[in-house]
């Protein structure tokens, strides 16, 4: 149980174009889910926490205009990178709260290349 | 803000032996949880913490919520190939920012079989 699938797994667009990630909890509900970013060798980092029917809320420093949450139904939530640039080439993962706030299930991420 | 440091950032060591890792916080943490990361793929929940002085075991790996709730460890024993990976500490304090999982720098684990 608890699985977490994100598509696609890797994407490469060209500077200026906007993509996609979609994550879904396949086996559950998920009224939360997290938006992570992650450099190559570092931890990750939290970019915004996406609540079903409602606004995402975005981490300081990250931009909302850039990087539109939608959290429309209770097992998807997407990430759609705007005017995408090479700086934000990175592993882009998702999770999603099962059965209580305190453990988050990860989805095998998305390698973003932006050329 | 809040902070997590993780040790040792890497460990080189020979299959059979026991592994040791933690995490120390500048602030309270409510819960602890410890994850491993494959090259390529999201973080596995390995372990999840929630009182402080609680040890708990997931086969080879045992791991403990510190007493002060500013630490927590986790151990493996018997190293095999297949443990090689990321391993990461996470912790949440309620009182903080959302409740959000802060994440420690990771130890990458390297096993010579």
């Amino acid at each position: 149980g608890a699985v977490v699938s994100q598509h696609p797994s890797w994407v490469i667009c060209k500077s200026g174009t906007s993509v996609k990630i979609e994550c879904r909890s396949l086996d559950f509900q998920a009224t939360t889910m997290f938006w992570y970013r992650q450099f190559p060798k570092q931890s990750l980092m939290l970019m915004a926490t996406s609540n079903e029917g409602s606004k995402a809320t975005y981490e300081q420093g990250v931009e909302k205009d850039k990087f539109l949450i939608n959290h429309a139904s209770l097992t998807l939530s997407t990430l759609t990178v705007t005017s995408a640039h090479p700086e934000d080439s990175s592993f882009y993962i998702c999770s999603a709260t099962h059965l209580g706030p305190e453990e988050q299930y990860f989805g095998p991420g998305t390698r973003l290349t932006v050329t | 803000g809040q902070q997590l440091n993780q040790s040792p950032q890497s460990m080189f060591i020979q299959e059979g032996e026991d592994v040791s890792m933690n995490c120390t916080s500048s602030s309270i943490f409510n819960t602890w949880l410890w994850y491993k990361q494959d090259p390529g793929e999201g973080p596995v929940l390995l372990i999840a913490l929630y009182k402080a002085g609680e040890l708990t075991s997931n086969g080879r790996l045992t791991a403990q919520f510190g007493i002060t709730r500013k630490d927590s460890f986790l151990n493996i024993s018997a190293s095999i190939p297949s443990d090689v990976g990321i391993y990461f500490c996470a912790g949440r304090n309620y009182g903080g920012s959302q409740g959000n999982l802060i994440f420690g720098k990771g130890t990458k684990l390297s096993v010579k079989p």
